[in-house]
């Protein structure tokens, strides 16, 4: 089945640093990837949509300078997080799927990167 | 906005009991989508109805769709401590975004 791989799984950084999350899917071309954030014991939360080729579309409250989203090809999107804050440590998730075609297999995430900025 | 709701937060059971989620949307879903998350994981797709009055089965789970396309439910029969972790349903519209619920947490007593 489709598979999405995503790097780090975790990371430490400081305060004010940038960090890049890399989400790749390994064997289809993923059209459309979408990026989330989730806290401990809540929901995941839609951050910004990214197609292949174009600017990402971010969630209404979601800093679109602070979380740099770039989808150069079909098979990668990356997320920065740029000076990195200790509010952002959090769970970042991406998934993939092919826009085009109906979502018969669902929408296929990464194993999640866990950012703690101390 | 569109909403999905979703009920019970929690649920704590003993092995072998059943247990219920249930969804309700704000509106007319496209389809809905049911996603596991087991502690430290990330959400692994489950399922996805798309038929108004759907009913599908996977071993001890049974999925349902209601006929107005705006509420469903996840009912494990018999659970066993397998099935710990956070069931989700997501809501999708017609252009493929999710509506998250916000889980429900399955709990097994000891």
């Amino acid at each position: 089945g489709a598979v999405v791989s995503q790097h780090p799984s975790w990371v430490i950084c400081k305060s004010g640093t940038s960090v890049k999350i890399e989400c790749r899917s390994l064997d289809f071309q993923a059209t459309t990837m979408f990026w989330y954030r989730q806290f401990p014991k809540q929901s995941l939360m839609l951050m910004a949509t990214s197609n292949e080729g174009s600017k990402a579309t971010y969630e209404q409250g979601v800093e679109k300078d602070k979380f740099l989203i770039n989808h150069a090809s079909l098979t990668l999107s990356t997320l920065t997080v740029t000076s990195a804050h200790p509010e952002d440590s959090s769970f970042y998730i991406c998934s993939a799927t092919l826009r085009d075609s109906p979502p018969y297999y669902g929408y296929t995430f990464g194993s999640g990167t866990r950012l703690t900025v101390v | 906005g569109q909403q999905v709701m979703q009920i019970p937060q929690y649920q704590h059971v003993q092995e072998g009991e059943d247990f219920t989620t249930y969804c309700n949307s704000s509106t007319t879903l496209s389809n809905i989508q049911w996603y596991k998350q087991r502690p430290g994981g990330h959400p692994v797709f489950l399922i996805q109805l798309v038929k108004s009055g759907e009913v599908k089965k996977q071993k001890r789970l049974t999925f349902q769709f209601g006929e107005a396309k705006k509420n469903s439910s996840l009912h494990i029969t018999a659970t066993q401590t397998t099935d710990v972790g956070t069931y989700f349903c997501a809501g999708s519209d017609s252009n493929y975004q999710l509506i998250w619920g916000a889980g429900t947490k399955l709990i097994i007593k000891p």
